[in-house]
């Protein structure tokens, strides 16, 4: 069965360094992993996605995120954190035999103080 | 605005009484998902359609439960006799299909009390 977990419930940053938002994955055949992220009253955002190819993905944001294949990991990352960053982060992993049904993680708060 | 739109946002019911969401997803997209999130907790997958066939559903979803999407367009979810357990956030995503790697666009969602 698919399954994700995102470690931390919270990660608390400075301004201006860099984050890491842990997020673990459980899958039976190849993964599609896929970053969210969602603002107060607002629906969740696209960040970025893992489908294949080369390991370190870039998306919105600055945000990036680096898959291990090895480690079943998929860490989003960015070099400086801004006070705007601060949001809740969601991982979310498919694979196809589990069908098209998408598993999200239960959320990372993540607060960057100035 | 051509994102997916969701209405009403915010739902008022009493126990027992039947609720109805309606999704619109971004015009082109052929897959419309529907998920339900409570608080402290990521969203679940609730099912799934392409165009307006409804391909997959959660064991979540019970016989109360029923989603359409009759024309391939917009979709309804309907909550018959509701439970104070299915206060929580119904949350609506479309995308374009390709493969298993499509990415999916989130409404607002529509907020449920069951009081």
């Amino acid at each position: 069965a698919q399954s994700v977990a995102q470690p931390e419930d919270q990660v608390n940053v400075a301004e201006g360094n860099p984050l890491t938002v842990k997020c673990t994955y459980s899958v039976s055949g190849n993964p599609y992993l896929f970053w969210y992220v969602q603002y107060p009253n607002r629906g969740l955002q696209f960040l970025l996605k893992y489908i294949t190819g080369d390991n370190l993905v870039k998306g919105s944001y600055g945000f990036e995120a680096e898959f291990n294949k090895s480690q079943t990991s998929f860490h989003l990352k960015k070099p400086s954190a801004l006070v705007s960053d601060s949001a809740l982060y969601f991982c979310a992993v498919r694979d196809l035999t589990g069908g098209f049904k998408t598993i999200f993680g239960a959320g990372t708060r993540l607060f960057v103080k100035a | 605005d051509t994102g997916v739109s969701q209405d009403p946002r915010h739902k008022i019911t009493k126990r027992g009484q039947n609720v109805t969401f309606r999704c619109d997803p971004i015009s082109e997209h052929n897959r419309l998902y529907w998920y339900r999130q409570t608080l402290g907790q990521g969203p679940e997958f609730l099912t799934y359609f392409q165009n307006e066939a409804q391909l997959e559903k959660s064991r979540l979803l019970s016989d109360r439960f029923s989603a359409e999407r009759p024309k391939g367009s917009f979709s309804t979810l309907e909550i018959q006799r509701t439970e104070q357990g299915d206060s929580a956030m119904y949350l609506c995503a479309s995308s374009l299909a390709s493969g298993g790697s499509d990415t999916q666009y989130f409404g607002p969602g529509t907020r449920l009390t069951v009081l």
